[in-house]
């Protein structure tokens, strides 16, 4: 079954840019979503298709995949925005949808 | 808006049948475009995609859970049901349902709105 690795996690000084990576075998040819869950709660789709946003989120949170890597950006971070991220896919090969195993983006 | 409310018994115990109902609001569970899924999350870990179910009854399961699996959907009162064989203790978790939007399939969906989840312990 297809796999999606994360790092485990990620520190950002507020106002500095975080880079959460996703990565899978030739993931650029898959669309790619990313959700936020903070602790405690339900997690929230914050970019689907690898780039859009959905209503109510922040510019400040964007998506790009390409090659074997997909990556979720946020930049002046905040510290509201220490949570876990999880990323994604459908792998139309096996016909299983598939979560990278998360996150945690700390704010210092 | 629409909202999502799982229920169901918190506690089941290990060889039963756990069975959680998802109630949907502010929107047709029956409008085209749109699957209706449940994850689960253990304690501590990450989101594993259960499966899902179409209002017509077309339904897609993890393969690892299938032959304990059914999902089914009720039209009639707006609700879409799990049901999980032969429980464990790894079965243990935070059950959430799902609208999921896109061509799951083919090319790709996500989850665009989310229940609050509700906690199912297995033990005697």
């Amino acid at each position: 079954s297809y796999v999606l690795t994360q790092p485990p996690s990620v520190s950002v000084a507020p106002g500095k840019t975080a880079s959460i990576t996703c990565g899978g075998n030739n993931i650029g040819s898959k669309s790619v979503h990313w959700y936020q869950q903070r602790p405690g709660q339900a997690p929230v789709l914050v970019i689907y298709y690898d780039s859009d946003r959905p209503s109510g989120i922040p510019e400040r949170f964007s998506g790009s995949n390409s090659g074997n890597t997909a990556t979720l950006t946020i930049s002046r971070v905040e510290a509201g925005d220490e949570a876990d991220y999880y990323c994604q896919v459908w792998d139309s090969s096996s016909d299983q949808g598939v979560f990278g195993g998360g996150t945690k983006l700390t704010v210092l | 808006q629409v909202q999502l409310q799982e229920s169901g018994p918190g506690l089941v115990k290990p060889s039963q049948t756990l069975s959680l109902t998802c109630t949907v609001s502010g929107g047709s569970i029956s409008s085209d475009g749109y699957y209706w899924s449940w994850i689960r999350q253990h304690p501590g870990k990450g989101l594993e995609w259960i499966g899902y179910v179409y209002h017509i009854g077309t339904t897609y399961y993890n393969p690892s859970l299938k032959s304990r699996l059914t999902i089914s959907v009720d039209t009639s009162k707006n609700k879409f049901s799990l049901k999980l064989s032969s429980v464990t203790a790894a079965d243990t978790a935070v059950y959430y349902c799902t609208r999921t939007l896109g061509y799951c399939s083919s090319t790709s969906c996500y989850h665009e709105y989310w229940g609050q989840g509700t906690l199912v312990t297995v033990s005697s």
